[in-house]
């Protein structure tokens, strides 16, 4: 069964880069079964999705966060990673990432972590 | 960009019907999906594409979609059902391509 593990930068300062990791267990990220998505939630707010890659390598992120976003994979260490630059309080949230499944369903979590940006 | 409207809110006796909807313009040509998301938990699959489910969740959950609006329907409602619950699209012409519901809650009486 495949699982998910985040962790990263917990605190991070105001226009410094976030930067997360999802380890992959269960299951190869090279699998064209799977591509992957970076997904965040402020304190009682709703979700927000905030990037993804294909197996293959092309990316695609949310334009509302201004080309502060990059994704990639790790295929050494079967992991996702994410680097969001410039951050404000604004991106102060938990971060969730998540396998995509063909029908562009997010089908597996991980359990999330959480970032604090703040001086 | 594309938006998915939900009811902030649903209250639900337990062993009754609950139906969260999701409001969006044609949504009924896209794939919607489904999420239930419980206090200090990650959000966990429940439907998918509109009305299938994945492996483990209760046939009490099931979903429709049509014309402007999709609903995932409990049915015979548990207190472990009271929770947040997010539908989800792909737009494939959006900018924002994956595009979530505002989100409701569901309250078991």
């Amino acid at each position: 069964q495949l699982q998910l593990h985040e962790s990263g930068s917990g605190l991070v300062k105001p226009s410094q880069t976030l930067s997360l990791t999802c380890a992959v267990s269960g299951g190869s990220i090279n699998n064209g079964d799977y591509s992957w998505s970076w997904i965040r939630q402020s304190a009682g707010k709703g979700l927000e999705w905030i990037a993804y890659i294909h197996y293959g390598g092309s990316t695609y992120d949310n334009p509302s966060l201004n080309n502060r976003v990059t994704i990639s994979l790790d295929r050494s260490k079967n992991q996702i990673s994410l680097q969001l630059r410039s951050v404000s309080a604004a991106d102060t949230a938990f971060y969730y990432c998540a396998s995509v499944s063909r029908m562009n369903a997010f089908d597996i979590w991980g359990q999330g972590t959480m970032v604090t940006v703040s001086s | 960009s594309y938006v998915l409207t939900q009811p902030p809110s649903v209250s639900v006796a337990p062993g009754q019907t609950a139906r969260v909807t999701c409001g969006g313009n044609n949504v009924a040509i896209k794939r919607v999906h489904w999420y239930q998301q419980k206090p200090g938990q990650a959000p966990a699959l429940v439907v998918h594409d509109n009305s299938d489910r994945p492996s483990g969740i209760p046939e009490r959950f099931s979903g429709s979609n049509s014309g402007t609006t999709a609903t995932l329907t409990i049915s015979r409602v548990e207190a472990g059902d009271e929770a947040d619950y997010y539908c989800q699209v792909w737009d494939r012409f959006s900018e924002h391509m994956y595009v979530f519901g505002t989100g409701t809650t569901v309250t078991v009486l």
